[in-house]
């Protein structure tokens, strides 16, 4: 495997469930991210881990729930969420340094609330 | 201002024809940037990458930075219907921050 790995690619959860989204980075990188991408709206940028910590939450609802055992995982942890939700979300790494980076995502996990 | 602004198009081009697909930034702190095609459904794919002024060509594709107006391009040569996507450009500044335009979404017509 290479690249940035997301499972599942599709998943349809109802409003009281919970289910996690999983991503795995193999280029090495220490920083993950995950973003949403809605339809016809610019990527949202929700959580950013470096070295394991979080450095960022981008005012995200507590439905949602990141988690990153190590550098090269992260999970986000879904639950009671709304029709809005919906949605595709991107997991991404990059070097956490001063200068010169570039980012680099995985396939997305296609979310639909019902 | 937004940090990255890029016009969302459609555009839509016969076969052949070459594209040119622009953005502006507003900020000049430290620049490294950025272009990603993302196909219908799918995560965005780095396509280039450079941080200096001037050209980057890669095949087809040549990443254009003008520092001095704010501006970046991507020319896509002879383009493809495989070129149909969205392009969405990008930069990025110290550290983790990276700031993402719209997307530009392209046809290419056979």
């Amino acid at each position: 495997e290479t690249g940035v790995t997301q499972t599942p690619r599709h998943l349809v959860m109802g409003m009281t469930n919970k289910k996690s989204l999983k991503c795995e980075q193999h280029l090495g990188h220490n920083a993950m991210y995950w973003y949403k991408q809605s339809a016809k709206k610019p990527l949202e940028l929700m959580f950013v881990y470096n070295f394991k910590e979080q450095t960022e939450n981008n005012s995200v609802p507590s439905r949602f729930s990141p988690e990153c055992p190590n550098s090269s995982h992260l999970f986000l942890h879904l639950h009671t969420l709304q029709p809005e939700d919906s949605a595709l979300y991107l997991c991404a790494s990059s070097q956490a340094r001063d200068a010169g980076n570039t980012i680099y995502f995985g396939e997305g996990s296609w979310l639909t609330v019902v | 201002q937004k940090e990255v602004e890029q016009d969302p198009g459609p555009l839509s081009v016969p076969e052949g024809a070459i594209v040119s697909l622009n953005c502006t930034y507003s900020n000049s702190a430290f620049q490294y940037f950025m272009w990603y095609r993302q196909y219908s459904r799918k995560g965005p794919e780095l396509l280039m990458y450079t941080y200096s002024s001037g050209n980057k060509e890669d095949g087809r594709f040549t990443a254009q930075v003008d520092k001095s107006s704010k501006y970046i391009s991507l020319f896509i040569r002879d383009s493809q219907p495989s070129d149909s996507a969205t392009y969405l450009c990008a930069r990025a500044r110290t550290g983790n921050q990276f700031y993402f335009g719209t997307g530009t979404s392209l046809t290419v017509i056979p």
